[in-house]
């Protein structure tokens, strides 16, 4: 089966660093993605990591491990405007065609 | 600015009415995939398409759900009939998959309200 896991919710302060953490079960792997959705808003896309270790993104890095199924999203210097929910999502490549499952989704206020 | 466009934002009906929802695909972009979005249930795919071939709509249901793509310019997702648990936002995103994974673009979605 298809299992994704992620906190629901987090806060953190302004300026400060948060991390946040997914852990995945999927039959095939081709990529990890996260995505930022603000409240009523689309997703847009984040970072995507295919490899083992740390893709850097301006204040947002994503980590992949696929050896124990596990990524982070690593948001620095933290701003008010990223209070959003941020999912992770997975392509298993099954079938033979590429589809991303969606875990549920992590809900991050940052205060000031 | 290359974006996906769907129609219509909002839509009220009543239960029983028949819902079309619209989706304009980024162009040159080979895959196309709805999604619906609730409080309770997360983003779920319903379905997808590539090349403008349906390759998966095991998220959608059978009965009262079908989804289309007349042309590479437009894809379509109808309820008939439509019931209150179908309320949500549907999201239509596109990309363009050449053999690896890649990035999917989401179009600002359709809130349905079904009463």
């Amino acid at each position: 089966g298809q299992n994704i896991d992620q906190p629901t919710e987090m806060t953190a302060t302004e300026g400060a660093i948060v991390q946040i953490n997914c852990t995945y079960q999927t039959s095939g792997f081709n990529g990890l993605f996260w995505y930022q959705q603000h409240a009523g808003e689309a997703p847009t896309f984040l970072s995507y990591n295919v490899l083992d270790g740390l893709e850097e993104k301006g204040r947002f890095s994503s980590f992949l491990s696929r050896s124990k199924g596990y990524s982070y999203l690593l948001l620095k210097e933290l701003q008010m405007k990223d209070s959003a929910s941020y999912l992770c999502a997975v392509s298993p490549f099954s079938g033979g065609y590429n589809k991303l499952i969606f875990g549920a989704g992590t809900r991050l206020a940052v205060h000031p | 600015d290359a974006r996906v466009t769907q129609t219509p934002r909002h839509k009220v009906t009543e239960m029983g009415q028949e819902v079309t929802m619209r989706c304009q695909p980024i162009l040159g972009h080979n895959t196309v995939f709805w999604y619906r979005q609730t409080m309770m249930q997360g983003l779920e795919l319903l379905a997808y398409f590539r090349n403008r071939a349906p390759l998966d709509d095991s998220g959608m249901p059978k009965d009262r759900f079908s989804a289309e793509m007349p042309d590479a310019t437009l894809a379509t997702l109808k309820i008939q009939p439509s019931e209150p648990r179908d309320s949500a936002v549907y999201f239509c995103a596109s990309g363009l998959d050449d053999g690896g994974a890649y990035e999917q673009y989401f179009g600002p979605g359709t809130r349905l309200t079904v009463t």
